[in-house]
């Protein structure tokens, strides 16, 4: 079955910079590939997602890339806000299948 | 429009006890699910239902859990003979149409389960 593998588990920044986590999955046929953010004591919320068809996609300050060859896809946030910080998990499924979740990274912006 | 919700969103249970979480989804999604989240960790996949049926319940860690969703919108999850690997928090997800489609899961604010 499908392995979704996210680095790193923390991450620290200042106000201002940028942030990229990584995740890569085991499971080629795998074509959805959605980023969660949860916030303490909070259900995940969908910030973005991409699809196998398309290599990047960004909404404003936040992008995602995907290298079907290498099966990684990446995190970008520009800008960070104190207001980012938040555990962030990547997931990866195929048609018919339930999502399979990385570990999470724990993202602290510091003003 | 009220998002997912689930109740209690704290449950403190003693071992061997049965327990009840309830799921109450976006009005009208096709799809639900199930998930379990202990602590640090992602969420992990339980099961799924399509409207009432219990198309995969794969995930579900042994026979004392059972799921419900006899109407099509409100899901029941239950453990029974609770013990202390059990305790995680459980989320609800719903999203509007059926696995075939990508689309946004929504998620509840979770019940946190402790056993002691």
């Amino acid at each position: 079955g499908e392995n979704v593998e996210q680095h790193p588990s923390t991450l620290s920044v200042q106000e201002g910079d940028s942030a990229v986590i990584k995740c890569t999955y085991s499971d080629s046929a795998s074509n959805y590939f959605p980023w969660y953010k949860q916030e303490l004591g909070k259900g995940p919320q969908l910030i973005i997602d991409i699809r196998s068809n398309v290599g990047e996609k960004k909404d404003q300050r936040i992008a995602v890339t995907l290298n079907k060859t290498a099966k990684h896809f990446s995190l970008h946030i520009t800008e960070t806000q104190p207001e980012d910080s938040a555990v962030y998990f990547c997931a990866a499924s195929r048609a018919g299948t339930a999502l399979i979740f990385g570990k999470g990274t724990t993202l602290s912006v510091s003003s | 429009g009220a998002g997912v919700s689930q109740s209690p969103r704290y449950k403190v249970a003693k071992r061997g006890q049965d327990v009840a979480l309830r799921c109450d989804p976006i009005s009208g999604h096709v799809s639900l699910f199930w998930y379990q989240q202990a602590l640090g960790q992602g969420p992990e996949f339980l099961t799924y239902f399509q409207n009432e049926a219990q198309l995969d319940k794969s995930g579900l860690p042994s026979d004392r859990f059972f799921a419900e969703r006899p109407e099509g919108s409100v899901s029941t999850l239950k453990i029974q003979r609770t013990q202390q690997e059990d305790s995680a928090v459980y989320l609800c997800a719903s999203s509007y149409r059926d696995l075939t489609t990508y689309n946004e899961q929504f998620f509840g604010p979770g019940t946190r389960l402790t056993v002691l």
